[in-house]
């Protein structure tokens, strides 16, 4: 078990530029969360997907927002025309399908994106 | 929607004080309750889960126990050490995403 992956680390880019982060969960893990965490603040949730199907959306992804699934295993998240307020570490969690023990996801170390 | 309310830090403490970080939540339905531990440079780590009401979570001698009259899942360790020096977050589960607070730093001095 060799955790969550998140790359790159930290990404900075030109205010107008794409970027795309990549996530790998846990291998056995089925479903897959994105969230968004800004400094002072606990991480604010973005999607989920099970498998390939993305199941859960916040507001808080506007239209330039796009993250994908293929293949049930990675995920990716990329940002359109960045903006400076998307500047922020983007982080990926895991977790298996609900069990008795509650929803337990396992986080990566996240991307930092600086939008200059 | 759910909420979680967490005490501001930062928290300074000096070695082998006791710790208390007061959590309260407002959810819909039966949550299950979490801390997750932020070292700098790393990703969140979870610290201790609860499900239900009256089980008490524990690790590393960090406590907490769900309390549902009173909504709260307030954080506790008899001694820290400096090794304990991270941000901690009170989060809670009722649905697919987790909620979380805005997280407390804990400065842990020798």
């Amino acid at each position: 078990d060799t955790g969550v992956s998140q790359n790159p680390r930290h990404k900075i880019t030109k205010r107008g530029q794409n970027v795309t982060f990549r996530c790998d969960p846990i291998s056995e893990h089925n479903r897959l969360y994105w969230y968004r965490q800004t400094l002072g603040q606990g991480p604010e949730f973005l999607t989920y997907f099970q498998n390939e199907a993305q199941l859960e959306k916040s507001r808080l992804l506007s239209d330039r927002f796009s993250a994908e699934r293929p293949k049930g295993s990675f995920s990716t998240l990329e940002i359109q025309r960045t903006e400076q307020g998307d500047s922020a570490m983007y982080l990926c969690a895991s977790s298996k399908k609900e069990t008795s023990l509650g929803n337990i996801q396992y986080f990566g170390a996240g991307t930092r994106l600086s939008v200059l | 929607g759910d909420s979680v309310t967490q005490m501001e830090g930062p928290v300074t403490l000096s070695e082998e004080a006791f710790l208390t970080i007061n959590c309260t939540y407002t959810a819909t339905g039966y949550p299950s309750l979490f801390w997750y531990v932020q070292y700098p440079g790393e990703g969140l780590q979870l610290l201790l889960k609860a499900t239900k009401a009256d089980d008490k979570g524990s690790n590393k001698g960090f406590e907490a126990t769900y309390r549902k009259e009173t909504t709260s899942f307030h954080l506790e360790k008899g001694s820290v050490q400096v090794s304990d020096s991270a941000v901690y977050f009170c989060a809670l589960t009722s649905d697919q995403k987790v909620t979380f607070g805005t997280g407390t730093k804990l400065q842990v001095i020798p």
